[in-house]
């Protein structure tokens, strides 16, 4: 079955740290992939997205994404996180051959001043 | 552009009553879903709809029952609500495609007794 996973369910860290977030699929083939940001109280945003092209893409915020296909990985980063990136970010993956965009379980970050 | 707006944001009900939320947007959207989101299980998809008058089903389909009578409002049914439906709902729209970013509401918290 399709499946995207994001290994990290907690992760805490202080100002100033770097972040790396894990998101793996299961899918071969043509995909589509997005970060999306769920900051408390608000809705989903987008965040980054990547469709075809350079697989280092950069987002909103400072945020950046690698798109490694040999992996079928797709792992978000920012150098230095901010007390206002605590938020939940959910990882998702669209497989054209599926005609499907499904969503990983979610990463919640707290951001410790 | 309020975006894409739920209503009610949050209810609560009785086993076996039925109710219905309400997704409509303003940014001329063909697409748009409605998604339940349950902890440590990231969002699913219930059922979407590629323009107005059409409706398929997603992942997760059971007990609920949708419409797309016009093309800016999605509604969402519950004939007779179970506790399995306790969750947060949330609905997006898409301009054109499945594999396109979507742009969420800001979810309805449903408690089910």
């Amino acid at each position: 079955a399709q499946s995207v996973s994001q290994h990290n369910h907690h992760v805490i860290l202080s100002e100033a740290a770097s972040l790396e977030l894990g998101c793996n699929y299961s899918y071969g083939g043509t995909v589509n992939l997005f970060w999306y940001v769920q900051y408390p109280g608000q809705h989903l945003q987008l965040l980054l997205k990547y469709f075809s092209g350079d697989p280092l893409v950069k987002g909103i915020k400072g945020f950046e994404a690698e798109f490694i296909k040999s992996k079928f990985s797709f792992n978000l980063r920012k150098p230095s996180v901010q007390w206002s990136d605590t938020a939940e970010y959910f990882c998702a993956v669209f497989s054209g051959g599926y005609n499907k965009l499904i969503f990983g379980a979610g990463t919640r970050l707290a951001v410790h001043p | 552009n309020a975006g894409v707006t739920q209503t009610p944001k949050f209810r609560v009900l009785k086993t076996g009553q039925s109710m219905t939320l309400l997704c409509a947007q303003d940014m001329n959207h063909e697409y748009m879903y409605w998604y339940r989101q349950d902890p440590g299980m990231g969002l699913r998809l219930i059922h979407y709809s590629v323009g107005e008058g059409t409706t398929a089903k997603g992942e997760v389909p059971d007990g609920y029952n949708v419409s797309r009578l016009k093309k800016q409002n999605f509604l969402l049914g519950l004939e007779s609500a179970a506790p399995s439906q306790t969750s947060v709902y949330f609905c997006a729209s898409s301009y054109l495609v499945l594999a396109d970013e979507q742009f969420f509401g800001p979810g309805t918290r449903l408690t089910v007794l």
